[in-house]
């Protein structure tokens, strides 16, 4: 299967501290979101990484990809309550015939403590 | 505001029921995806539309019914649902149907028990 396995299934850290999940994935892939889900709702993009990038910052965020290793890890910097929530990384990898498939984890639940 | 309305958040259905949850995409994609969220389990994709012709059924059972009138709107009918069927369906819509590197937008969800 394609996949994505996050790890640790649940963090929890006290504000301020820096927070890190990582994924690993089993195929090649073209290129790795993350997404994150407050309790009970949608999922929001974060960030997306292709497999040619190594590193990649959106703000407080900081996304590696590590393609020999089949690994990915998420960084969050400088962490407040309101990021509390699930993070999933999701693949994407050539599916059958040319359709491209955005395979989900289950998620790494951060409950950043006040 | 994500550009992706469900309605309704919340349902309540007995195993005898017919009901439908409704998405709206206002983002101008042209493809659209169910997805089910279930306690413990990674995101499942069901179903997903491209231009409004369904292009992918992953094994979903027969009580679940998809249709995509236009690009804009996608329902997911339910009748005769189990118990185990009780989870959050999220729609989504992206640019065009899984594209490598396309960002797919989500909806908050219908949350949808089974009783």
């Amino acid at each position: 299967s394609q996949q994505g396995e996050e790890d640790p299934q649940a963090l929890s850290i006290q504000e301020g501290e820096n927070a890190t999940m990582n994924c690993s994935y089993k195929t090649s892939i073209n290129n790795l979101q993350w997404y994150r889900q407050n309790s009970g709702r949608g999922l929001v993009h974060l960030i997306l990484i292709r497999s040619n990038e190594r590193e990649k910052h959106s703000g407080r965020l900081r996304v590696t990809l590590d393609t020999s290793k089949k690994s990915s890890s998420l960084l969050i910097t400088a962490s407040r309550a309101a990021d509390t929530a699930s993070y999933f990384c999701a693949t994407d990898a050539l599916g059958g015939g040319s359709n491209y498939k955005l395979t989900f984890g289950k998620g790494t639940l951060l409950t950043v403590n006040p | 505001e994500t550009g992706v309305t469900q309605t309704p958040r919340h349902l309540v259905m007995g195993m005898t029921n017919k009901k439908s949850l409704k998405c709206e995409q206002h983002l101008g994609h042209n493809a659209m995806y169910w997805y089910k969220q279930s306690a413990k389990k990674p995101l499942e994709l069901m179903f997903v539309y491209n231009f409004k012709e369904q292009t992918e059924n992953n094994s979903v059972p027969s009580r679940f019914s998809p249709e995509c009138p236009n690009s804009s709107h996608l329902f997911l009918h339910l009748h005769t649902l189990q118990p185990e069927d009780s989870a959050l369906y999220l729609c989504a819509s992206s640019q065009e149907r899984a594209t490598s590197g396309n960002t797919i937008y989500f909806g908050e969800g219908s949350w949808l028990t089974v009783v």
